[in-house]
């Protein structure tokens, strides 16, 4: 497996509070991914990072920032969580841009 | 704009049938496509990928078979198990893009 972790596993927060999740990667991978998976859509790009400093948008990110600093973590935040971003969240990692995923175990987050 | 569709949310199938799961694309500027397979409370896992130079793909149980003139991909699964009872997406990427686009994924339930 690969060494890719999230933390929380769990977070529930209230309306319009910060909330930040973070992606630890031991493989070195250039790639780093954020996802929100929610029933009907499948996985929706938020963010993505080709390297330390370099990050670009997906199809889902507003309301939505990121950060990497060092190539294992990778920091999804929420600025002012809101109920539609209630949803489960995955980070993925790749060695390469073509090819398969590596996907972490997720994060539940609720906002109520 | 969904490019990629999985238009069965759910599959049942008896144990030792074949299952087949499909996908359509809009995108004709996708060269690589994946299937994934994702159990509850877990990260999606890599299963099986095609290029667009290929039209079948094989790997023990798992076929994946692409028309690319009906921009069409297909995951067969023969002799369906017990174990193989979870959600499948499907995904796409065209060289360079460095992400990939995922359908809405289909529920495969295997009976006994």
């Amino acid at each position: 497996d690969a060494g890719i972790t999230q933390s929380p596993r769990h977070k529930v927060t209230e309306t319009g509070t910060p909330v930040t999740l973070r992606c630890h990667q031991t493989e070195n991978h250039r790639y780093m991914y954020w996802y929100r998976q929610d029933p009907g859509h499948g996985l929706r790009l938020i963010h993505y990072s080709y390297g330390v400093k370099d990050t670009d948008k997906g199809e889902v990110s507003d309301g939505y920032s990121v950060s990497r600093s060092k190539t294992e973590d990778f920091l999804l935040t929420l600025e002012s969580a809101t109920s539609s971003q209630t949803s489960v969240y995955f980070c993925a990692i790749t060695p390469a841009a073509l090819g398969e995923q590596y996907f972490g175990p997720g994060t539940r987050l609720t906002v109520t | 704009d969904q490019q990629v569709k999985q238009n069965s949310p759910s599959l049942s199938v008896q144990e030792g049938r074949i299952s087949i799961l499909n996908c359509d694309y809009t995108n004709s500027m996708f060269d690589y496509f994946l299937w994934y397979k994702k159990y509850p409370a877990e990260g999606p896992t890599f299963l099986i990928s095609i290029s667009s130079i290929k039209d079948k793909n094989e790997d023990g149980r798992f076929t994946v078979f692409l028309n690319k003139s009906a921009k069409h991909l297909s995951l067969h699964i023969v002799p369906s198990q017990p174990g193989d009872s979870a959600v499948y997406f499907c995904a796409a990427s065209v060289e360079g893009a460095q992400k990939l686009v995922f359908g809405q994924g289909t529920r495969l339930t295997i009976n006994p």
